[in-house]
């Protein structure tokens, strides 16, 4: 069946550094990818998203790659900073028999930035 | 900016009772979903709402579960008799239309079922 999953449960780093975050998915036909920070006692919150037509797609410190050929997709964080403490989520556009769409979420892996 | 609301933040019920969470999408969106999230769990789909129907539905959304669009603003899921596993963060969100795919969530509303 369909799964969007996460190699790292938990990942520190030190305040500065960078991070990457990385998501493994086993549906070859999906097209759209959304990157997610959930913070405590709130909902997902959008970072990044990325259609399969390109394998790179960068914002505002962040970046996320996305490499078909072995079904996998990163966020990079760059100098991160305490705020970015929170889970991760890569969401896997699926397209449901009526035409809309749902999202197949990870598991989820949870960033600590050490001071 | 738009912001997805949801209400109430927190809801206690009994086993068997019936509760109903509050959503007010962003006023220009046309597609609604739930979705849950057991605590340390992952977030699953629950349902898909568009053109006052439900699209597209879980294995989790059985006969206990139902949703509705009662007005213009506001985007509704009853859960008829609550069960112990019902205990969650429900999360509401929504995107503008079928180009725009990007779904905003709602902060949620934890249901803590006794």
């Amino acid at each position: 069946g369909e799964s969007v999953g996460l190699h790292l449960p938990t990942l520190s780093v030190q305040e500065g550094d960078n991070s990457i975050i990385n998501c493994a998915y086993s549906n070859s036909a999906s097209d759209y990818f959304i990157w997610y920070k959930q913070e405590s006692g709130k909902g997902p919150q959008f970072i990044i998203d990325i259609r399969s037509n390109m394998d790179k797609r960068q914002g505002q410190r962040v970046t996320v790659l996305l490499n078909k050929t072995v079904k996998h997709l990163s966020l990079q964080i760059a100098a991160t900073q305490p705020g970015d403490s929170a889970v991760y989520f890569c969401a896997e556009k699926a397209l449901g028999v009526s035409g809309t769409y749902k999202y197949i979420f990870g598991t989820g892996t949870r960033l600590k930035v050490l001071a | 900016e738009p912001e997805v609301t949801q209400t109430p933040s927190h809801q206690v019920t009994q086993m068997g009772q019936e509760v109903i969470l509050r959503c007010v999408p962003i006023s220009n969106h046309l597609y609604f979903y739930w979705y849950r999230q057991i605590l340390g769990q992952k977030v699953e789909f629950l349902v898909s709402f568009y053109n006052n129907e439900i699209s597209e539905k879980s294995e989790i959304f059985d006969d206990q579960f139902s949703v509705e669009r009662p007005d213009g603003s506001n985007f509704t899921l009853k859960i008829r008799s609550t069960k112990l596993e019902d205990s969650a963060m429900y999360f509401c969100a929504s995107n503008p239309d079928r180009i725009k795919e990007t779904q905003y969530f709602g902060p949620g509303t934890r249901l803590l079922v006794l």
